[in-house]
């Protein structure tokens, strides 16, 4: 069965410095979406991405975050410079459709940061 | 603003019981919802959704959805629990364009 992968599945910082995390979406899939889950609440949408253009990303922390999907496939998402307030869990979906549709998001394992 | 609601931070049954995790949200045109589960340290397993049709939704893992426009519900149920259900269930909405709005989550526990 087709999954998203991420990586790295764990990942621990010092405040100030640089953190990347990858996707690799689930093949076919035309929609990808970063979200950031903090202990004990539930994922928040940061940016979703139809194909390699950018369609929502008004959650995304522009100052400090980047993400891009060059190709259309994979996606990288950057945190320049961390903070502790980014302590979470970094997930990736990815849906078969267009935006607008109403498909079923699948969401790889995630990346749990920590920022000391 | 679109909202989800989950009522219950936790709910505990016993194994054998039937089980039901609640979950409102906000009303805007036709709601798209939906249930996942997330195991610790994991990320979200699709369980089921409701796009349109039956009010009813059956889904993964023996669980079932009851959609309730009247009362702006879509509570989670299962006949029977099993102590491997025990997990991390999210309710979520789709609220335009495919972004999911989330719920705070329910723990649910099921002891043998």
């Amino acid at each position: 069965e087709a999954e998203v992968a991420q990586s790295p599945r764990y990942k621990i910082t010092e405040k100030s410095q640089a953190v990347a995390f990858w996707c690799d979406p689930i093949s076919g899939h035309a929609t990808l979406y970063w979200y950031r889950q903090i202990l004990g609440q539930g994922p928040e949408l940061l940016v979703q991405f139809q194909d390699e253009s950018v369609v929502d990303d008004s959650q995304l922390p522009k100052d400090r975050f980047s993400a891009e999907r060059l190709k259309g496939v994979d996606s990288t998402l950057k945190i320049q410079p961390a903070e502790l307030g980014d302590s979470a869990m970094y997930l990736c979906a990815s849906s078969l459709g267009t935006s607008g549709s109403t498909d079923t998001q699948y969401f790889g394992p995630g990346t749990r940061l920590t920022v000391l | 603003a679109q909202s989800v609601a989950q009522p219950e931070d936790q709910v505990n049954v016993a194994e054998g019981n039937p089980l039901t995790v609640k979950c409102t949200y906000s009303v805007s045109g036709n709601p798209y919802l939906f249930w996942y589960v997330q195991y610790p340290n994991r990320g979200l397993q699709f369980l089921l959704k409701y796009i349109t049709g039956d009010n009813l939704v059956k889904g993964s893992y023996g669980f079932e959805a009851e959609f309730n426009k009247s009362q702006t519900s879509f509570h989670l149920k299962k006949p029977s629990a099993l102590v491997s259900d025990s997990a991390l269930y999210f309710c979520a909405k789709d609220n335009q364009g495919g972004k999911l709005i989330f719920g705070q989550g329910t723990e649910l526990s099921v002891k043998p």
